[in-house]
């Protein structure tokens, strides 16, 4: 089976930086995807990680460490418009996505 | 382009019905998942649909069943309703169903059992 931990919320400052961790136990692996969702919103796809390392898409950076089934995703110069949840999610060969319970970022000024 | 379509947006339900949910995904994508999505369990997987052929199905009761048409739009049917079975259910597409691969999401169908 599948299993994936992250924080069930975060705070942090406008304009601050905030990481948000993942960890996975999965029974084959093929990726790590982040996914945003405001409160009445459909979620959506901010980034892919399939090998180590880091993957950069303006303020958000995703990291993937294969070997400690760990990753995390980087915001930087947050805004209020960040305020949101954040999902990670696990790819394992049999089309579908398991996902973690998600992270509650809450922005404040 | 059009994003992915789900119909309708909110659904009340009386326990031991049944319910019908659509997607309708981008066009040109030929897979289609669904998930249920509920704060104490986050999104859970249903099942994904490529070409009217069902590839996985998630850890639910045969209650739960779906299909694909050729044209890609999709359906999930829930009978015998239950309490429990209130959640937001969420379509996703994609080109191909890879999860490497960005999945679309539709704006969700709230379904309210009571």
């Amino acid at each position: 089976g599948q299993s994936l931990e992250q924080p069930s919320e975060v705070t942090a400052v406008e304009g601050a930086i905030v990481q948000i961790n993942c960890t996975y136990q999965t029974s084959g692996f093929y990726g790590l995807s982040w996914y945003q969702q405001h409160d009445g919103g459909a979620p959506t796809f901010l980034s892919y990680n399939g090998l180590d390392g880091l993957e950069e898409t303006g303020r958000f950076s995703s990291f993937l460490s294969r070997s400690d089934s760990y990753g995390y995703l980087l915001l930087q110069e947050l805004q209020m418009k960040d305020s949101a949840s954040y999902f990670c999610a696990v790819g394992a060969g049999s089309y579908q996505l398991t996902f973690g319970k998600g992270t509650k970022l809450s922005v404040i000024p | 382009k059009a994003g992915v379509t789900q119909t309708p947006r909110y659904l009340i339900k009386t326990r031991g019905q049944q319910v019908t949910l659509s997607c309708s995904p981008i066009s040109g994508h030929r897979s289609v998942s669904w998930y249920q999505q509920t704060p104490g369990q986050g999104l859970q997987f249903l099942f994904e649909y490529f070409s009217e052929t069902q590839r996985n199905k998630g850890n639910f009761p045969g209650r739960f069943s779906g299909r694909q048409f050729s044209n890609s739009r999709s359906e999930m049917n829930v009978s015998t309703l239950e309490l429990g079975d209130s959640a937001l259910y969420l379509c996703a597409s994609s080109l191909f169903g890879g999860e490497n691969t960005e999945a679309f999401f539709g704006q969700g169908t709230r379904l309210t059992v009571v």
